[in-house]
């Protein structure tokens, strides 16, 4: 069974910084497209990166330049650096696994990010 | 930037009635459009890839239509599980965007 657990949400403030974590079961985290998808009352559900299968990353404009992807195949994990934050970046993040095409087959939980003095 | 509208905001419907749901893109996206449904407090669920294809082990109750600019997510025979929030995806350029939803509540 496919499975994704997120950790590492929390209250931060504006300019610090915070790492998601996005532990994998039932695949490999090598083998496919993992993606960092967040939402929030504001600015609806908005796709943030995406980490392929051959280890090249993307980036909404939003957070390019602040926020980078990685992996570790030898903890099936996918991370989510997060530099420099704002007040528009408070939203639930979800990782989320995409299939060839990249719509969004398999969501985590989600893990909330407050940026708020 | 692909900018995806969906319409209406909310729409207000009676458990065993059908509802359509519209999505429409600001430039054409051949087929690569995907429906999600999310309930309060949970994740999105996908429902529906490529325009039509229906994701494994969604009801037959779903069906997607639609190609170019102009999308249509059809409910038919509405249970009290459908009752939910409805969002586009568009994959067919970069950034990926979702449309803003559409809430189909009980009437």
């Amino acid at each position: 069974e496919v499975q994704l657990v997120e950790s590492g949400g929390g209250l931060i403030q504006p300019g610090g910084s915070l790492r998601l974590s996005c532990a994998a079961s039932g695949f490999g985290v090598n083998d496919n497209y993992l993606n960092w998808v967040r939402q929030s009352p504001g600015k609806g559900v908005e796709w943030v990166s995406i980490i392929y299968g051959g280890g090249s990353t993307q980036y909404a404009d939003s957070v390019k330049g602040r926020f980078t992807i990685s992996r570790d195949s030898s903890k099936n994990t996918v991370f989510l650096q997060m530099n420099s934050l704002r007040a528009e970046d408070t939203a639930v993040y979800y990782c989320v696994r995409a299939l060839t095409g990249i719509y969004f087959q398999n969501w985590g939980h989600g893990t909330l990010v407050t940026v708020s003095s | 930037e692909i900018v995806m509208t969906q319409s209406p905001a909310t729409l207000s419907v009676s458990p065993g009635e059908g509802a359509t749901l519209s999505c429409r893109a600001s430039q054409s996206l051949s087929g690569n459009l995907a429906w999600y449904q999310q309930k309060p407090g949970q994740a999105p669920r996908l429902l529906i890839y490529g325009a039509s294809t229906r994701a494994s082990g969604i009801s037959a109750r779903f069906s997607g239509s639609g190609s170019g600019t102009e999308f249509t997510l059809t409910l038919s025979s509405l249970q009290s599980e459908d009752f939910a929030v409805y969002y586009c995806q568009q994959y067919g350029s970069w950034p990926l965007t979702f449309g803003g939803g559409t809430k189909v509540e009980i009437k």
